[in-house]
């Protein structure tokens, strides 16, 4: 079984609908992220936690809320989902650092592939 | 300037070829650095982490320049399942938090 799970795969949805992307590890790591990926501009970071009661702006959070409801689970809300938001969605996970100058390697799910209309 | 830099490629080679990536850098505060490898549509995976001292894995070498702010991966000998999206990943300056490069693409070719 796969360690860094995602749901659902494929989201086909329209403009202002909410829709909830959801996360589980069973990896046991207090970091969890969500990252979105868009052809030319690479990964950026959305969300970030670094464990349950903790959670933080990534660089594009605007449109975007999340919910870190365990360790092992961590969902990305669109409230009212537009077309621009139409990307490949990655959920990720790290092992907390004792040094916060280094960071450990991520970890990511299979992503999911969202797409409003 | 991006945190991150990478050439996009495409570099296309033939098998048993040796090719280099060069990423740059802004964050010279950085003590951490990766190369992900990312197959088309699917989620990136770790290749290697990049040491000071820089580092070895079988066909796969990394360098770290930290006068220059930059870091490099070479693949020796390529084959036809090195053909990928490698990511070039760095500390941010800004935060506690991880940014990866936009990647460049190889493609070898028999």
């Amino acid at each position: 079984d796969a360690d860094v799970t995602q749901t659902p795969r494929n989201r086909i949805t329209k403009t202002g609908k909410r829709i909830m992307l959801e996360c589980s590890q069973t990896k046991g790591h207090d970091r969890m992220y969500w990252y979105r990926q868009d052809p030319g501009l690479g990964l950026r970071l959305i969300y970030y936690s670094f464990d349950v009661k903790d959670i933080n702006k990534g660089e594009i959070s605007d449109g975007y809320s999340v919910s870190r409801q365990a360790q092992a689970k961590f969902s990305l809300s669109l409230e009212s989902a537009i077309p621009n938001q139409t990307a490949l969605y990655f959920c990720a996970t790290s092992e907390k650092t004792m040094d916060s100058t280094y960071y450990n390697e991520q970890f990511f799910g299979p992503g999911t592939r969202l797409t409003v209309l | 300037r991006k945190e991150v830099e990478q050439d996009p490629g495409p570099f296309n080679v033939p098998e048993g070829a040796t090719v280099a990536f060069n990423c740059t850098y802004s964050n010279s505060a950085s003590q951490s650095f990766f190369w992900y490898r990312q197959d088309c549509r699917k989620e990136p995976k770790l290749l290697m982490s990049v040491y000071s001292s820089g580092n070895e894995d079988g066909r796969f070498t990394a360098q770290l320049n930290r006068a220059s702010q930059y870091i490099s991966l070479l693949i020796r000998d390529s084959k036809l399942s090195d053909s990928a999206t490698y990511l070039c990943v760095v500390m941010g300056e800004y935060g506690n938090k991880l940014v990866f490069g936009a990647g460049t693409i190889l493609r070898v070719k028999s």
